[in-house]
């Protein structure tokens, strides 16, 4: 079974500066994909980044960047240049063969961004 | 622009009632969505996954029926919540995506669904 574990139910952070969002996962699966999603007050589900399992490289895609530390099972999302905009519930994801596509998702991290 | 359309948005409605959720892909063909209910600041949970031209896979716990799901169409997946029950309030969301785990799950919008 997969599992994700996201250990930090709220975090406040400046504007400008960058944060962490800590995100370790678990399965059996050798093939697997990592996923971030933004879910802002109104409720959509916004991707934001995707890491795979063979990747050799840590994914980036504009001010996101996901630190991918394979034989810790973490994919911690980095957000640089924090923007009020920020603010919303990041959750982390997985997806495995053995899942058949599914979306496993964590519990979540509530980002607020203070001006 | 959105690639997965979910209708309505919002209901509120009697207890007793079946309420329909319609999920369309709007420029790919889906043979597979997945449908996820989300209580109030909790995460989302897959109910069960969506498979066009056969029967739905429930996910343990999940009443089959209770919550009816069809996928008649490469686009289309519905969700029937029958007799809803104020227990039944949540957020139901739906997904759909091309093939492959490194792709990613396009969502729709949720249904905010209350039942009084």
């Amino acid at each position: 079974a997969q599992k994700i574990t996201q250990t930090q139910p709220g975090m406040f952070v400046q504007e400008k500066e960058a944060v962490t969002l800590d995100c370790t996962y678990d399965t059996s699966d050798p093939s697997y994909g990592l996923f971030w999603y933004k879910q802002p007050s109104s409720g959509e589900m916004i991707f934001l980044i995707y890491q795979g399992s063979y990747d050799q490289q840590n994914a980036t895609e504009g001010r996101y960047s996901l630190n991918f530390q394979k034989a810790r099972k973490s994919a911690n999302l980095v957000i640089s240049a924090s923007q009020l905009g920020d603010s919303a519930m990041y959750f982390c994801a997985m997806t495995s063969n053995f899942g058949n596509e599914k979306l496993t998702f964590g519990t979540g991290t509530r980002l607020t961004i203070i001006p | 622009g959105a690639v997965v359309s979910q209708h309505p948005s919002r209901v509120i409605c009697k207890s007793g009632t079946s309420v329909k959720i319609e999920c369309r892909s709007l420029d790919f063909q889906a043979t597979t969505m997945f449908w996820y209910r989300q209580f109030p600041k909790q995460s989302l949970m897959l109910m069960a996954t969506s498979n066009e031209g056969s029967k739905a896979t429930y996910e343990q716990g999940v009443e089959k029926d209770k919550f009816l799901i069809n996928h008649a169409s490469l686009t289309l997946s519905t969700l029937t919540v029958t007799s809803a029950h104020p227990e039944d309030s949540s957020f139901y969301i739906c997904s759909a995506g091309d093939r492959g785990i490194s792709q990613p799950q396009h969502f729709g919008d949720g249904t905010r669904l209350s039942i009084l």
